[in-house]
């Protein structure tokens, strides 16, 4: 299977502070990303979907100034948390969708996840 | 209501047993229908598909779909340790955009 990777895995920050969060698609072009957040014992609410080269959509009561995204290339794919509040502590996780077609289904690939925790 | 929902859990069981994990939808228009794995601390991967109603079997695991009752299942045989983790049930719309349910924590015990 194809291989997103997520940098850093886990990040401890102050209050106040911006965080960023990169995305990548290893072996294949993506030209759709996806941002999503898992807080403890619930599911993926799926935050973002991000398309190389234009702006991102974001998903009703998502703060598009707050959580800045940034598609920049097919491979790479940024989220920012600016100003982060304890509230923001959460798991997120980016997917990616092959451009190939390599399934009818538009499979998304999951990176393993960033664990963001907010002082 | 949700568009998704399935029982947390947790589910626990020895191992051999045979598990079934369950979800129900609401949306007619979702055409695909995911079951992706997570375990602790990883980002999901995807463990197998059926398109609309119907079984479809991957070696001890078994989806199945009514769509009639809008409900879906994961049946899977002979568990292992390894199948520990959380189980998501994820439908997918026909513009390629997933839904997924709680999940469920599946621990199956030596």
């Amino acid at each position: 299977g194809a291989v997103v990777s997520q940098h850093p895995s886990w990040v401890i920050c102050k209050s106040g502070t911006s965080v960023k969060i990169e995305c990548r698609s290893l072996d294949f072009q993506a030209t759709t990303m996806f941002w999503y957040r898992q807080f403890p014992k619930q599911s993926l609410m799926l935050m973002a979907t991000s398309n190389e080269g234009s702006k991102a959509t974001y998903e009703q009561g998502v703060e598009k100034d707050k959580f800045l995204i940034n598609h920049a290339s097919l491979t790479l794919s940024t989220l920012t948390v600016t100003s982060a509040h304890p509230e923001d502590s959460s798991f997120y996780i980016c997917s990616a969708r092959s451009t190939s077609g390599r399934t009818r289904t538009g499979e998304q690939f999951f990176g393993p996840g960033t664990r963001l925790t907010v002082l | 209501q949700k568009e998704v929902e399935q029982d947390p859990g947790p589910l626990s069981v020895p191992e051999g047993a045979i598990v079934s994990l369950n979800c129900t939808y609401s949306n007619s228009a979702f055409q695909y229908f995911m079951w992706y794995r997570q375990y602790s601390r990883k980002g999901p991967e995807l463990l197998m598909y059926t398109y609309s109603s119907g079984n479809k079997e991957d070696g001890r695991f078994t989806a199945q779909v009514d769509k009639s009752s809008k409900y879906i299942s994961l049946f899977i045989r002979d568990s292992q340790p390894s199948d520990s983790a959380t189980y998501l049930c994820a439908p997918l719309t026909g513009a390629n955009n997933l839904f997924f349910g709680t999940g469920t924590r599946l621990t199956v015990i030596p």
